[in-house]
């Protein structure tokens, strides 16, 4: 069983471009998150899914931000026009939500992002 | 909003010494979570404390949750260099029947450091 996979490890971009990060979840897992972590603080909630649905997204989620996780499997989340204070560590997780389990999130090694 | 307070922010001890790290939540906890980070890496799952009074052990690493479950706590024993990273907690914020689910809010982290 493999754990949460992202890609890439990291990401150097100039301000104004666009760029996406693709995660693999924890396979049969449900559930997905993404979280944004800057330096000497603790992650942020950006977004989630069950399944295929996007069930929330964090006022931090400007309209720059899009995520979407097709077919309930990977996701991707792109910023659009980057700017220098998106850069930041880009997180994910997944966990299994049912009647038993308890939505425990097993996070990714990250993305870190650079914007220039 | 829920906020999660940890102390102290940062942490020098001497192998083998034990130590203990706080986490004050300003509401009523409905599930807490433990994680470890390595520096720029994602975050490992130590432990889920969702019931007043539990207590958890890994190894040598307990954690607690008071009574009124506001606050928890991770004490580790003869600590080892390999215990050095960033520790976190998080709170689940959904409550179904007692369990947390749904989006993590985390602490800002304390930064333990375990000299040889």
């Amino acid at each position: 069983d493999t754990g949460v996979s992202q890609d890439p490890r990291h990401k150097i971009t100039k301000r104004g471009q666009n760029v996406t990060f693709r995660c693999d979840p924890i396979s049969e897992h449900n559930r997905l998150y993404w979280y944004r972590q800057t330096l000497g603080q603790g992650p942020e909630f950006l977004t989630y899914f069950q399944n295929e649905a996007q069930l929330e997204k964090s006022r931090l989620l400007s309209d720059r931000f899009s995520a979407e996780r097709p077919k309930g499997s990977f996701s991707t989340l792109e910023i659009q026009r980057t700017e220098q204070g998106d850069s930041a560590m880009y997180l994910c997780a997944s966990s299994l939500m049912g009647e038993v389990s308890t939505d425990t999130q097993y996070f990714g090694p990250g993305t870190r992002l650079t914007v220039l | 909003s829920q906020e999660l307070e940890q102390s102290p922010q940062s942490l020098i001890v001497q192998e083998g010494k034990n130590l203990t790290i706080n986490c004050t939540s300003s509401k009523t906890l409905y599930g807490l979570y433990w994680y470890k980070q390595k520096y720029g890496e994602g975050l490992i799952f130590l432990m889920m404390l969702q019931k007043g009074g539990e207590e958890k052990s890994h190894e040598k690493i307990t954690a607690k949750l008071d009574e009124k479950k506001q606050q928890s706590s991770l004490h580790i024993t003869a600590s080892q260099p390999s215990h050095a990273g960033i520790y976190l907690c998080g709170a689940g914020s959904e409550n179904a029947g007692g369990t947390s689910y749904g989006k993590l809010t985390f602490g800002q982290g304390t930064i333990l450091t375990v000299h040889p």
